[in-house]
């Protein structure tokens, strides 16, 4: 079945750096979605990737869908401590959304 | 805040007990979800609800027993549970049951079971 592969697992980073985490689908994706999940939380829906090669912004977030529509990015720039949490992929071809295990932010002050 | 609401937001119940999670939303959406997350893993969809009807099983265990008896609420029945089954059960509403809708998840109910 369909799988979405996301790095890096974990991810620490000075406060003010920027973070990036990548994600990989075995199959053409028909959108891409990203969440985040504060520790304690439940999933916040962030954004939505439709077309092939789509740049969206939101303030320090920068989400990207790839050119074949099979892999995805997110980044922040300048982290904060607001921004820990765990950045869930999730896409879908034919098949319902399927999660990537996430990428987990810690920001040290 | 979330604008979906789930209860109750703890249980704790014995492998031989009967309970009941349930979910409620009134955004007018479709669609409603059961998933269930391990500490430090992806939410696992376990059951899809498209207008009312049972549209997606992920081969869930029949101890889990999923109701929709209209588009606002979803229950969750439990019955004879295993220590493995404890975990966070969430929630999720979207405005239909249509893979790319963005998804809007509740606090969860977090299991524990004895």
């Amino acid at each position: 079945g369909q799988q979405v592969m996301q790095i890096p697992q974990y991810q620490h980073v000075q406060e003010g750096e920027d973070f990036t985490t990548y994600c990989n689908s075995s199959t053409t994706l028909s959108n891409i979605q990203w969440y985040k999940q504060r520790p304690g939380g439940h999933p916040v829906f962030l954004i939505q990737l439709v077309k092939s090669g789509e740049v969206k912004k939101q303030k320090r977030l920068t989400f990207q869908f790839g050119e074949a529509k099979k892999n995805s990015s997110l980044h922040i720039t300048a982290t904060q401590t607001t921004d820990v949490g765990t950045y869930f992929c999730a896409g879908s071809g034919n098949t319902p959304l399927v999660f990537g295990k996430g990428t987990r932010l810690s920001v040290i002050a | 805040d979330t604008e979906v609401t789930q209860t109750p937001k703890h249980l704790v119940m014995g492998m031989t007990n009967k309970k009941s999670l349930k979910c409620e939303q009134h955004m007018g959406h479709r669609a409603m979800y059961w998933y269930k997350q391990k500490a430090k893993k992806p939410p696992e969809l376990m059951f899809v609800y498209s207008y009312e009807k049972l549209s997606i099983n992920e081969s869930v265990p029949s101890r889990f027993s999923p109701e929709c008896p209209n588009s606002s609420h979803l229950f969750l029945h439990l019955h004879t549970l295993q220590p493995e089954d404890s975990a966070l059960y969430l929630c999720a509403s979207s405005q239909t049951g249509v893979s790319y809708q963005p998804q809007h998840f509740g606090d969860g109910t977090r299991l524990s079971i004895l």
